[in-house]
């Protein structure tokens, strides 16, 4: 069975820094794609970041860009996201989403059960 | 701020179809294929549709998907209770480099 499980949430000052984690099971993690998705209180969802399989790809949301860092380890089968300069908008439930394809387009057919950032002084 | 437009809000009663509309434009839409997630009151999304109208392993036929030009739709087919959740489409924007998210429709059951 497919699981991914976010830790790594809490109480932050603005300005402060956070590392999430996302530890994955059930699947060959070196073999998928990973984002990290988020979805602010009461809103929509909001894709934040991607990160292929070995790592050497990434891309970012221009509202995290220069603040945010994906990686993943892929012997500890763990997705990451370091959170830098956070602001109050940052505020949200933070999800790993596996990536899978069909031909050349993409879609997330597994998400985690999310962990939630709270950005406030 | 989604690039994907959905209506705010969708309802019906036991055994109706109910559609939701979603409408992108060339760079999106009109370029890829759509897919949508279920999103259940207090839970995690869930793919419900990708590429376009293919449904993952699990999923209710009575859920379809279709794309036509920039726009797609998704129908719910004999709503039932625990159809009552967020809805969104999601595709990848060549021109953004960035996979947008619909800005949601809430389905009501009544």
């Amino acid at each position: 069975e497919v699981q991914l499980v976010e830790s790594g949430g809490g109480l932050v000052q603005p300005g402060g820094s956070l590392r999430l984690s996302c530890a994955a099971s059930g699947f060959t993690f070196s073999s998928y794609e990973m984002n990290w998705v988020r979805q602010a209180p009461g809103k929509g969802l909001e894709w934040v970041s991607y990160i292929s399989s070995s790592g050497s790809t990434i891309y970012y949301a221009d509202s995290v860009k220069g603040r945010f860092t994906i990686s993943r380890d892929n012997a500890k089968n763990s997705l990451y996201l370091q959170m830098n300069s956070l602001r109050a908008e940052d505020t949200a439930v933070y999800y790993c989403a596996r990536e899978a394809s069909d031909g050349d387009q993409y879609y997330f057919d597994y998400w985690g059960q999310g962990t939630l950032v709270t950005v406030s002084s | 701020q989604s690039v994907l437009t959905q209506p705010p809000s969708a309802s019906g009663t036991p055994g109706q179809r109910v559609t939701i509309s979603c409408s992108g434009s060339s760079s999106n839409i009109g370029s890829n294929t759509v897919n949508w997630y279920q999103q259940l009151p207090g839970t995690a999304p869930k793919l419900l549709i990708y590429s376009n109208n293919q449904r993952p392993s699990g999923v209710p036929d009575r859920f379809s998907g279709s794309k036509s030009g920039t726009s797609a739709s998704l129908a719910i087919s004999g709503l039932q209770s625990e159809d009552e959740a967020d809805y969104y489409c999601a595709a990848w924007d060549d021109s953004l480099n960035v996979y947008v998210f619909g800005t949601g429709t809430k389905v009501t059951v009544l």
